[in-house]
């Protein structure tokens, strides 16, 4: 079975200040890891994943995420908060032996004061 | 690319009546994917097919939620003798399955309201 937990149902930043989304997962296999986004009265859009390689990645709009295999952690990250970050945030795990299903967390909403 | 479609956005229906959803994905993604979300819940998987075929479906998935993609190219998930409990945003998402890595495209969903 896999699962992903995001511990923090909302975060509060003030804008250019960095920030973290948490996200730590379970799987059986090897994990593939994303972030998606999703705005008001929009679909889900994908923002970056790990796959294998380099445990920093780098996706859209300033956005990256640190894989750590011991913590089983997958946090989301931007250096500087833009008030246009303000959205949902959902983490995603897929066993890599299991090409169909990924499994959401309940998502983490994230607001950005100016 | 026009990106994933989804017909209809909103639908109200009475309880035990028979509702159908439409997915187009996009056009060259061979893997199309259903899922389900309620209010302060992440996606949770219904089904997914890769071309025609069904790979796998949900064992929460009731007898009454049925899908199909006949030809390898658009959706349909339909939900017989609906309940309250199915009312929920129906999302879904489609990607090109070159190997098992690829992220998903989602719609914006057709929400469903059993009254």
């Amino acid at each position: 079975a896999q699962s992903v937990a995001q511990p923090e149902d909302q975060v509060n930043v003030a804008e250019g200040n960095p920030l973290t989304v948490k996200c730590t997962y379970s799987v059986s296999g090897n994990p593939y890891l994303f972030w998606y986004v999703q705005y008001p009265n929009r679909g889900l859009q994908f923002l970056l994943k790990y796959i294998t390689g380099d445990n920093l990645v780098k996706g859209s709009y300033g956005f990256e995420a640190e894989f750590n295999k011991s913590q089983t952690s997958f946090h989301l990250k931007k250096p500087s908060a833009l008030v246009s970050d303000s959205a949902l945030y959902f983490c995603a795990v897929r066993d890599s032996t299991n090409a169909g299903k990924s499994t959401f967390g309940d998502g983490t909403t994230l607001t950005v004061k100016p | 690319d026009t990106g994933v479609s989804q017909n209809p956005r909103h639908k109200i229906t009475k309880r035990g009546q028979n509702v159908t959803f439409r997915c187009d994905p996009i056009s060259e993604h061979n893997r199309l994917y259903w899922y389900r979300q309620t209010l302060g819940q992440g996606p949770e998987f219904l089904t997914y097919f890769q071309n025609e075929a069904q790979l796998e479906k949900s064992r929460l998935l009731s007898d009454r939620f049925s899908a199909e993609r006949p030809k390898g190219s658009f959706s349909t998930l339909e939900i017989q003798r609906t309940e309250q409990g199915d009312s929920a945003m129906y999302l879904c998402a489609s990607s090109l399955a070159v190997d098992n890595t690829g992220e998903l495209f989602f719609g914006e969903g057709s929400r469903l309201t059993v009254l």
